[in-house]
């Protein structure tokens, strides 16, 4: 069965300390990965889709990379804005559901 | 372009009663997927249809039913609420189909109240 953890469940920064959010994962196939931002009381609003290891993908302060078990989620300067939960998935070649992690809370503080 | 939209936003339901939510998705998409998030959770799968016909369902009781229309809209039924039902109901549109990539476009949830 396909899993999904991230980590740290929380992350609080100031303002410009970049930092990483990992997320692992098990899949018999890897048909894609994605990352996703949530605002409270939002539905998910899609960032990257990555689909091999050593692939990369950048978007403003964001850069999602990935390798055979896991994904990083790097944020480069974060600004408050960037503060949300941010959820990680994978997709499989057998299934067509997409399985979530639990997300990784980022606080960027001022 | 519009994008993917639910209704209600919000509602408030009492235990044993039964719930009909409703997605019109993105344009352009034929596949609506709908998912149970529960605070502090990941969004969990409960089923997908693809061309009005169920393609996949996830690890949720009969009583969750759903539907899929011609113009692709959809509809979430829940029958014999329960408290655990409480919870942010997401639907998500995409084109499916044979190769593709599979990105998932959500609207902004039903967030239901079981009382």
């Amino acid at each position: 069965e396909d899993q999904v953890t991230q980590s740290p469940e929380a992350l609080r920064l100031q303002e410009g300390e970049s930092s990483s959010l990992n997320c692992s994962y098990t899949v018999s196939g890897l048909r894609g990965l994605f990352w996703y931002r949530q605002d409270p009381g939002k539905g998910p609003e899609f960032l990257f889709t990555l689909y091999s290891a050593g692939e990369e993908k950048e978007k403003e302060r964001l850069k999602a990379t990935l390798t055979k078990k896991e994904s990083f989620l790097h944020i480069t300067a974060p600004k408050p804005e960037d503060s949300a939960t941010y959820l990680c998935a994978v997709r499989d070649h057998n299934n067509n559901d997409m399985r979530f992690g639990a997300g990784t809370r980022l606080t960027v503080k001022p | 372009e519009t994008g993917v939209t639910q209704s209600p936003t919000h509602l408030i339901k009492t235990r044993g009663q039964q719930v009909t939510l409703r997605c019109s998705s993105q344009s352009g998409h034929n596949t609506v997927s709908w998912y149970q998030q529960a605070l502090g959770q990941g969004p969990q799968f409960i089923f997908q249809y693809y061309r009005e016909e169920e393609n996949g369902r996830g690890n949720f009781p009969p009583r969750f039913s759903g539907l899929q229309f011609p113009n692709y809209s959809s509809e979430l039924n829940v029958n014999a609420l329960e408290l655990d039902d409480s919870a942010l109901y997401l639907c998500a549109s995409s084109s499916g189909g044979q190769g593709r990539t599979g990105e998932l476009f959500f609207g902004e949830g039903s967030r239901l109240t079981v009382l």
